[in-house]
């Protein structure tokens, strides 16, 4: 699976959007962008995922560039309740064997 | 609710002493998976389960068992065997009909005393 790169830390002001970015400058045509927080002491949260094309859900909005090596994802009203740590991962789809390499992740902080 | 559910959350064990982790989903999902993350460390693949009655080792098997009798159900068993067994254990299944992704339970505390 491809290497990603995120900042260490990001601040966000409640309420604000929040934009996270990912490098992934190595990925394959057939790999995925997916996007996964963790707040502590719990369990990976799942956000997002593409391959190409942008994508929306209820949480974010997932942007990828055309050439597919970076991408971002977009909390479009940050709350209290987002402070986590996000990690941005790269995988083909239809691999078997759920290997997930989180990396060292994006630890976002929202502020009152 | 639909959903991966893992306990206990927080568990205590003996030196010498195996130990039960339960999971359990109601997602219909044919995979399921265990792994463990270390303080400040990524995850780790400990075995993984596609079917039922089917399981492979992953990345970190020694120590560890797993059954798959149930489709809803995997447990995982620390052994005595294990050398460091304190850590944070995650369960996971797959959705095959939404892009394979993976999703996660709340996850089990370990502690060896």
């Amino acid at each position: 699976d491809a290497k990603t790169t995120q900042p260490p830390s990001m601040d966000c002001a409640e309420g604000r959007a929040a934009n996270l970015p990912c490098n992934h400058s190595t990925i394959s045509g057939n790999e995925y962008v997916y996007w996964y927080r963790q707040i502590h002491s719990q369990g990976p949260q799942y956000i997002i995922h593409g391959l190409k094309n942008n994508e929306t859900n209820e949480m974010a909005s997932l942007i990828i560039t055309e050439d597919r090596k970076s991408s971002t994802l977009i909390l479009p009203h940050a709350t209290l309740r987002d402070t986590a740590v996000y990690y941005c991962i790269v995988r083909v789809a239809h691999d078997s064997w759920g290997k997930l390499q989180f990396g060292a992740g994006t630890q976002v902080v929202v502020t009152p | 609710d639909g959903g991966i559910t893992q306990s206990p959350k927080y568990l205590f064990r003996k030196e010498g002493q195996n130990v039960t982790l339960s999971c359990e989903q109601n997602l219909n999902h044919d995979a399921m998976y265990w792994y463990r993350q270390d303080p400040g460390q990524g995850l780790r693949l400990i075995y993984y389960s596609q079917i039922v009655n089917d399981f492979q080792k992953g990345d970190i098997a020694e120590g560890y068992s797993v059954s798959r009798e149930k489709k809803e159900s995997f447990p995982l068993t620390v052994t005595s065997a294990q050398k460091n067994p304190t850590a944070f254990y995650l369960c996971a299944s797959k959705d095959a009909n939404s892009g394979n992704t993976i999703y996660f339970g709340e996850g089990s505390w370990l502690t060896v005393v």
